[in-house]
């Protein structure tokens, strides 16, 4: 099995800053790695795929970065609405999936 | 509009059986694998099991193995998830999500990268006594 891990697990960050979460596999995955954000109560949401594309209608400031095994997802100036939790999942085998234990992203 | 709607939560006895489902509308049923992801209290996103678009297809986390059957319903645009056996472990949020594909051309071949694009809100499911 492929294993996920995210840091850091909690970070507080105030608006307009810039913030990064890192997400590492236990083994090459190439650029098969997703991105989500959960707000409490709600579904995740798709963030970045294959690494590095956004999909329509995610906001510029977030952008992905990695390959391999090291991967990190950026928010270029935090704004209040991106106060959520954050999950990273590789995708290298096709219709199987692992997810990072999270990073809860508070304000300051 | 893409739309994924659970239903079947409910609370069961460890070792009894519940049956789940997820109606689906807005795109074509058959051409798209779908998955369930689980959520435990307090805690992170769990992958459980994935479907082929065809159906013809099923991968499951080793957690489940054996107790959980993946299913799809043409007729009715329906993901059910079988579960069988169940533990105090296996209570949680169980969502649906529709897996998506993007195909990359590179000198020598096609990468593949999938992702789940869109996702429902979720069934509870309690295994208690």
């Amino acid at each position: 099995d492929i294993q996920m891990t995210q840091s850091p697990s909690s970070l507080s960050a105030s608006v307009g800053d810039r913030v990064t979460i890192t997400c590492r596999a236990s083994q090459s995955i190439s650029r098969s790695l997703n991105w989500y954000q959960q707000k409490p109560g709600k579904a995740p949401k798709l963030l970045i795929y294959a690494a590095s594309s956004l999909p329509s209608g995610v906001p510029s400031r977030f952008s992905g970065t990695g390959s391999g095994t090291d991967f990190i997802l950026t928010i270029s100036s935090l704004q209040p609405e991106d106060f959520a939790t954050y999950y990273c999942q590789e995708s290298y085998r096709s219709h199987m999936y692992s997810f990072g234990q999270g990073t809860k992203l508070e304000s300051k | 509009e893409v739309q994924l709607l659970e239903s079947g939560g409910n609370l069961v006895q460890p070792g009894g059986s519940l049956r789940l489902s997820c109606a689906t509308s807005g795109f074509t049923f058959s051409r798209y694998g779908l998955s369930w992801v689980r959520q435990a209290p307090g805690k992170g996103l769990e992958w459980v099991s994935t479907i082929s678009g065809s159906g013809g297809s099923t991968y499951y986390a080793d957690s489940v193995k054996g107790r959980f059957t993946i299913s799809r319903d043409t007729s009715t645009n329906t993901l059910s998830l079988e579960m069988k056996s169940l533990r105090a472990e296996d209570t949680a949020v169980y969502s649906c999500a529709k897996e998506n594909l993007v195909l990359v051309p590179t000198p020598t071949s096609v990468d593949q990268f999938y992702y789940m694009d869109v996702w429902g809100k979720g069934t509870t499911v309690t295994v208690s006594s």
